[in-house]
């Protein structure tokens, strides 16, 4: 599986955009990007995924550089609500089909007023 | 309202007992799938079911054991060969166009 490195903790003032950083320099060509977040004691949250082009929902955008080595959430106005662990994960396909989540330690991003 | 539903979110069980975990979708989605949570680390995956009556062990399986008779539930079992049962359970499913595993809201067990 291919690993993903992130910062442990992150601050941002609640109304900036918070960018959010992710190494993953042993992509493979036809894996994933995926985000998801986790706020305390809930189920993971999906936020975005991508695979070479960038990519823009109603929640966030996922910048991935050219070589796939890296990429960039962005929350584009933060909120104290976005306070939460920031997993960026490598989708592997599975066996028979499906797909497995490795997910790491995350970011901690914690928003603040 | 779609979604997936685990039961109960708070689950206490002396050591030694076998213990079943609830996991319910009504997203009609194929795929579904256990993680364990260990405090301030990542998910690990437990179990994975592709298809009714047909399951995969993940990367920690050894102590546990699923079943899948319905597409709707797959409910996991921690059985009394699992050396450290407590901790934050999460169930996911995704479907076979999307892709996109979503997750429900967690149980929590301790083994007292």
């Amino acid at each position: 599986d291919a690993k993903t490195t992130q910062p442990p903790s992150m601050d941002c003032a609640e109304g900036r955009a918070a960018n959010l950083p992710c190494n993953h320099s042993t992509i493979s060509g036809n894996e994933y990007v995926y985000w998801y977040r986790q706020i305390h004691s809930q189920g993971p949250q999906y936020i975005i995924h991508g695979l070479k082009n960038n990519e823009t929902n109603e929640m966030a955008s996922l910048i991935i550089t050219e070589d796939r080595k890296s990429s960039t959430l962005i929350l584009p106005h933060a909120t104290l609500r976005d306070t939460a662990v920031y997993y960026c994960i490598v989708r592997a396909i599975l066996t028979g089909g499906g797909n497995k989540l490795t997910f790491g330690t995350g970011t901690q991003l914690k928003v603040e007023l | 309202d779609g979604g997936i539903t685990q039961s109960p979110k708070y689950l206490f069980r002396k050591e030694g007992q076998n213990v079943t975990l609830s996991c319910e979708q009504n997203l009609n989605h194929d795929a579904m799938y256990w993680y364990r949570q260990d405090p301030g680390q990542g998910l690990r995956l437990i179990y994975y079911s592709q298809i009714v009556n047909d399951f995969q062990k993940g990367d920690i399986a050894e102590g546990y054991s699923v079943s899948r008779e319905k597409k709707e539930s797959f409910p996991l079992t921690v059985t009394s060969a699992q050396k450290n049962p407590t901790a934050f359970y999460l169930c996911a499913s995704s479907d076979r166009v999307r892709d996109t595993q979503y997750f429900g809201p967690g149980t929590r067990l301790t083994v007292l």
